[in-house]
């Protein structure tokens, strides 16, 4: 098992420009979620999904959109980036929702200039 | 959620235990306390995980309080590669767990 893939490693953006961060778990796991963690600090959580098609807030949702069609992927767009979201951001998946292993993907690291 | 406190850093010598405590006195009865590391930016990694009774795995181990609010991780003999900054999570829903800024613990040779 490949376990957490997320991609691209790193990108640089540019103020107001919109992307996608992938990310992909092949262990059929029903929850996966989004963290950010800026420099020196925890995780702080995006979004996450409980099953394909069901996408809920986390604790710091704004500027962020998701959606999950399939048990695999959860994609997490920027949709106009701003400097303040210059953070590393990781995927990260569970077996459930009440599952107590998280299994975290390498991360994304992300600028905004 | 529980909020959780941690001591900011903490050394130890190689070979040596390392004892990594957390406070969580606003713990309520059915949640519980995971615990997970960061290795140099990576993504974090699960540790151990327990509600009242201590718990042991090949990792590490986790010592809770009769009354449950405050809790030790230990890692019976630290090796170099147990760098890390540690994450105590109290939580019902590990897979909602927010994580707060950790210990960072340096193992010295």
């Amino acid at each position: 098992n490949a376990g957490v893939t997320q991609t691209p490693k790193f990108q640089v953006l540019k103020t107001g420009q919109s992307m996608t961060l992938q990310c992909a778990q092949d262990m059929n796991h029903e929850y996966m979620s989004w963290y950010r963690q800026d420099p020196g600090m925890g995780l702080r959580l995006i979004h996450y999904s409980v099953g394909a098609g069901i996408t809920d807030q986390g604790e710091v949702p704004n500027g962020y959109n998701v959606s999950r069609s399939t048990t695999e992927d959860f994609p997490l767009r920027l949709l106009s980036a701003a400097p303040s979201q210059t953070s590393v951001y990781f995927c990260a998946s569970s077996y459930s929702r009440r599952a107590y292993e998280q299994y975290f993907g390498p991360g994304t690291r992300l600028t905004v200039t | 959620d529980a909020k959780t406190t941690q001591p900011t850093s903490m050394d130890c010598a190689e070979g040596r235990a390392a004892n990594l405590p957390c406070n969580h006195s606003t713990i309520s009865g059915n949640e519980y306390v995971y615990w997970y590391r960061q290795i140099h930016s990576q993504g974090p990694q699960y540790i151990i995980h327990g509600l009242k009774n201590n718990e042991t795995n090949e990792m590490a181990s986790l010592i809770i309080t009769e009354d449950r609010k405050s809790s030790t991780l230990i890692l019976p003999h630290a090796t170099l590669r147990d760098t890390a900054v540690y994450y105590c999570i109290v939580r019902l829903n590990a897979g909602k767990s927010t994580f707060g800024d950790g210990t960072t613990l340096t193992v010295k040779p």
